[in-house]
This record gives structure tokens, C-alpha cells and sequence, in this order.
């Protein structure tokens, strides 16, 4: 259990359509990224959010954007659905101590 | 930049035996590594990771891993598997500190046979 949770666990959208993803930590830790993982591959760094503001994105075109939150909780809004988008939407928080990251168990996106 | 290269996307053992997962990396400063396990329908978990100092890293579940700098590799093994230990297996590589935002090798399914 890593109190991270994430909404919804799943979901279905077709193509052109927009999508909204959501994470929170009981951590009270201040960094959060986001990973997408396609089937049988590793995750992809996608952003990194620290006290509100993006600090880090990966190779990921702008219809992919965030938010962080006053309360560290955090959204990925993914725009004009593609059928490539279809994977596993990860987030964690990083322990500014050690630099470890706690996932959360993620969020299945399948897009039609 | 960073990159990872695990070497088999699936290694099958017997319940008893050894496991090793290889791990390569490229990276041109220093790294940081990491092994993460993620079982199914979970997000993943920290095993162990390497900045600095030991060479030979101890994590949960009686893994470790060792640094070697020579052949740029950070292999992960257990003396016996148990059934389970099978899951997929992640290898990653950040630089030390700035945001340690790592980079993720493709994974190694673990099959542990009975």
C-alpha cells in the first residue's frame, strides 16, 4: 500500500475524445509525475508537477497537459484521443529524501 | 541522457533457483539505478536502488544488485525464487540530483515454475 490512489481504474473513450485522469498521495509529499506504460513496454516519463508548477516533461506533444493542486493531488488531461494513447497511465510521488517514487496502481485507458 | 537495455523480455525459472535479470545502462554522468517489481493490475514498487558508496545493494524480498561500473551493468539476482517472485521487473537509470525523473528499460517478466 503506498496511499497513492488514482481514478478511475478504468476506462473507454473513442478517438477525438478528451480525458481526464486523477491522482492523490496521503504523503503530503510535494512532487508528482506521471508515466504512461503501453503493453508490454516500460513507462514513459510524460511530466513531473512540484508545488503547482510543471518542472520536467517528457517527449509528449501538448495535447497532453497537467495540474497540481494546492493539496498536491494532481490530473493528466490527455486532448484529441488517439488510438496509440491506449495504456497505462501511472503517477507517483517522489520522497524528497530518498528520491523514491510510490506509485499508484494506475489507470487503464483503452481508447476505440 | 540515460538509457536502459534489459536484456529478455521473459526469464522462466524453477522454484528453488537462481534468478538473475541483467540490466544494462547508458549514461553520461554518474547514475543512479533502480530495480522496480510490479505485480499484475499494480503500480510499481521499489526493490533496491544504487547512488553511491556499496557496490552491492540489498533490497526487500531477498533481492540485490550490483553495480558494476566496468560493464555498465546493475543485474538483479536472488539465491532462490519463490513463486511469488514472479511479476515484471523494471530496470531504471536517473542522474544524481536534480529531480530524479528516471528512464525505464522495456521490463523482464519473471516466470517462476513449481
Amino acid at each position: 500500500e503506498t496511499g497513492v490512489t488514482q481514478s478511475p481504474t478504468h476506462l473507454i473513450k473513442t478517438r477525438g475524445q478528451q480525458v481526464t485522469l486523477r491522482c492523490s498521495s496521503q504523503s503530503g509529499h510535494n512532487t508528482v509525475s506521471w508515466y504512461q506504460q503501453a503493453l508490454g513496454q516500460g513507462p514513459q516519463f510524460i511530466f513531473q508537477y512540484y508545488r503547482e508548477e510543471e518542472n520536467g516533461r517528457g517527449n509528449f506533444p501538448p495535447r497532453f497537459s497537467g495540474l497540481q493542486f494546492p493539496n498536491y493531488s494532481s490530473e493528466l488531461n490527455v486532448n484529441a484521443l488517439e488510438l496509440d494513447d491506449s495504456a497505462l497511465y501511472l503517477c507517483a510521488y517522489r520522497d524528497p529524501n530518498t528520491g523514491e517514487l510510490f506509485f499508484g496502481e494506475g489507470s487503464r485507458l483503452t481508447v476505440l | 541522457a540515460q538509457s536502459v537495455t534489459q536484456l529478455g523480455s521473459h526469464v522462466s525459472v524453477s522454484e528453488g533457483a537462481l534468478v538473475l535479470l541483467r540490466c544494462n545502462y547508458s549514461s553520461s554522468v554518474p547514475p543512479y539505478l533502480f530495480w522496480y517489481v510490479q505485480y499484475p493490475n499494480q503500480g510499481l514498487q521499489l526493490l533496491l536502488k544504487y547512488t553511491t558508496g556499496a557496490t552491492l545493494v540489498k533490497g526487500i524480498n531477498g533481492f540485490e544488485a550490483e553495480f558494476k561500473k566496468s560493464e555498465t551493468s546493475f543485474h538483479l539476482t536472488k539465491p532462490s525464487a519463490h513463486m511469488s517472485d514472479a511479476a515484471e521487473y523494471f530496470c531504471a537509470v536517473s542522474a544524481p540530483g536534480g529531480s530524479y525523473i528516471p528512464t525505464f528499460g522495456r521490463g523482464t517478466s519473471l516466470i517462476v515454475h513449481p
